[in-house]
Parts: C-alpha cells; structure tokens; sequence
C-alpha cells in the first residue's frame, strides 16, 4: 500500500544536539507536512511544502528547519533541541488537486524526548 | 481565519451506549470539516469528511457526522461503542487557504465495559 512513513519512531536525545527527523512517502502526493502534537493542544503546523522548491512556514516554526530533498521525502530538523521541543511529530501529504478540500494523510509520528 | 473547538477533552461511555462528540467550526468562507481518529501510538487517521452535498456524512466503523450550517456545528456520533473505538478524536477544518487544516485540541474516548 501507499504510504507514509517515518524515521525514527523514538528518539531520545539532549539539549543542544542536532537532530533530523526523515518522512518518506510513496503516495505521489506533491504536498507535504510536519506538526507537532502536544496534549491538550492538538496538532500545530510546523512547516509546509507545496513542492521541492516551494517551503512555507507554519504557525511554529522558530527552532525548526526543514528540507525537501525530493517529491517523497521531506526532513525537519531541530538545530539545537531544547526540552520543550519534546512532542510526538507527524509528517503528512495531501494532493493539489484536491484543492481546498486537503484532506490529509498522516504518518504514524516520531516521540522526541529532549533531556 | 479558521478556528475550530472541540468540547470536552474527555468524553466518558459505556460499551453500547451512545458516542457524541462535539466540534463547533469558525470559518470566513465555506468550510470543509474532518473527523479524524488516533489509534495509541499511531497516526491520525481520516473517520470521515463534508465537502459539498448532503449534510449527513457516514464514516468508517459506524460513525457519522452532520453538518449544521446555522449551528457552525459539525458533531460526531456513533449509536453504539465498542471498546475499539477507545482514541482521541480530531475535528478539522479547511477552506479559504488552499492548504491549511486547522485542528481542534481532540477528545479523548474512553470506553468503559
């Protein structure tokens, strides 16, 4: 099946390391995502990728950067990790055809822990 | 500008009894609504959504959402809860902006046998 999927699915690292979180997909979507998730805050856009050339901030991006090294794979990096970046994160896809409706397809998430 | 609420982040059922959870949605223009699902230690994943056209919509596993237009509503049910459908639920919504989905901060089901 198509899908999405994400590298690594735990990590547990310290503050001030680097640390790149991968998403590969082979649903040939054009769009792709990353949140962030918190409890009790739902899920909070991080950056956003129309395509390869094409990267947007979302509403949380300061300490965060991403990568597009291909239609299918879209990296965030954290370049200094500090405890309160510790969230379960999730790369998504959608079409552009499917305009405004963008209905999502999400990967199964990555839990960060920064000591 | 899009907002979604969900209320209650916490919504307590018997097996068997009837599942309702709320979302109320604040959209500039015509919006489409989402009802999304997470598993423990998965992924979100699509119950069902309104685009355009009839205003009951059906989802996986028995679930269904309506949307009321003049209630900015867009409440989920299902009429009998199985231990299964223990996860915290999504609502979402799109419009206007070509890419944005503005989530709720999700409900959390639990299922009491």
């Amino acid at each position: 099946d198509a899908d999405v999927t994400q590298t690594p699915r735990n990590r547990i690292t310290k503050t001030g390391k680097r640390i790149m979180l991968e998403c590969s997909q082979t649903k040939g979507h054009d769009r792709m995502y990353w949140y962030r998730q918190d409890p009790g805050l739902g899920l909070r856009l991080i950056y956003y990728s129309f395509d390869v050339k094409d990267i947007n901030k979302g509403e949380i991006s300061d300490g965060y950067s991403v990568s597009r090294q291909a239609q299918a794979k879209f990296s965030l990096s954290l370049e200094s990790a500090i405890p309160n970046q510790t969230a379960l994160y999730f790369c998504a896809t959608s079409r552009s055809d499917r305009g405004i409706y963008n209905e999502q397809f999400f990967g199964p998430g990555t839990r960060l822990t920064v000591l | 500008a899009q907002s979604v609420t969900q209320l209650g982040s916490h919504v307590s059922v018997s097996e068997g009894a009837l599942v309702l959870l709320r979302c109320n949605y604040s959209s500039s223009v015509p919006p489409y609504l989402f009802w999304y699902v997470q598993y423990p230690n998965q992924g979100l994943q699509l119950l069902l959504k309104y685009t355009t056209g009839a205003t009951l919509v059906k989802g996986i596993n028995g679930f269904e959402a309506e949307f009321k237009k003049s209630e900015t509503s867009f409440h989920l049910t299902k009429p009998s809860a199985h231990m299964s459908d223990a996860a915290e639920y999504f609502c979402a919504v799109s419009g206007g902006s070509n890419y944005k989905l503005t989530f709720g901060k999700g409900t959390l089901l639990t299922v009491n046998p």
